[in-house]
């Protein structure tokens, strides 16, 4: 059953501690992307991945890290610079073809205490 | 920088009446334009999206129109049903070498039955 699996679905940090949140897609997709989502503010764009190895910057990139070592994996850090981590953090996939579709996953709710 | 600005941030409208939901971006590079549908709880799912070299595009109750001139571009939902309910997104893709996606603030519809 092919898909995007985000982990931990909830997940409690203490102020100052780096968080990692994981994302894997078995869709064979290229490029991947990390949203953040706030009430009234949409989905504002972390990160994004074309390729294996590459990987730019959104708009509220300040405070997050990446990596994409793997096609199918593009994990979020959460570090301790980043100012109001508390959020929903959804990752998508998308396939180098000329489709247009991202395929959203389940979605991982940070809260830091 | 790009952004999309997504009206109303609220609607409600009876059973069985059209909803439309605005969206304006702005830049003029951006090549196709997605909507998503968010459930309670649930990841995001595209329900309808145009290309820049289309004025209008239907499947069932949900049609998408595009006006390029203005970068405007709407959701009409027609013959509404509770099921619609949801938050929807709308979304604008810059596609000259990097394929990024930016969101609109997002409408929340709420059917009246």
């Amino acid at each position: 059953d092919g898909g995007i699996t985000q982990s931990p679905k909830y997940l409690f940090r203490k102020e100052g501690q780096n968080v990692t949140l994981s994302c894997e897609q078995n869709l064979n997709h290229d490029a991947m992307y990390w949203y953040r989502q706030d009430p009234g503010q949409g989905l504002r764009l972390i990160y994004y991945s074309q390729i294996v190895n590459d990987f730019q910057k959104g708009d509220i990139a300040e405070g997050y890290s990446v990596s994409r070592e793997k096609k199918e994996s593009f994990p979020l850090t959460v570090t301790s610079a980043q100012k109001n981590p508390t959020a929903f953090y959804l990752c998508a996939s998308r396939t180098a073809a000329n489709t247009g579709e991202l395929f959203f996953g389940e979605g991982s709710r940070l809260t830091v205490l | 920088g790009e952004n999309v600005e997504q009206h109303p941030s609220t609607l409600s409208v009876q059973e069985g009446d059209s909803a439309v939901i605005k969206c304006t971006y702005s830049d003029s590079a951006s090549n196709y334009f997605p909507w998503y549908k968010q459930e309670l709880g649930k990841r995001p799912q595209l329900i309808i999206d145009i290309r820049s070299n289309v004025g209008e595009k239907k499947d069932q109750r949900i049609a998408v129109t595009l006006n390029k001139t203005a970068k405007h571009f709407s959701l009409h939902i027609t013959e509404t049903q509770p099921e619609d309910s949801a938050v929807y997104f709308c979304a604008a893709r810059h596609s000259s070498g990097t394929y990024k996606y930016i969101f609109g603030t997002g409408t929340r519809l709420k059917v009246l039955a």
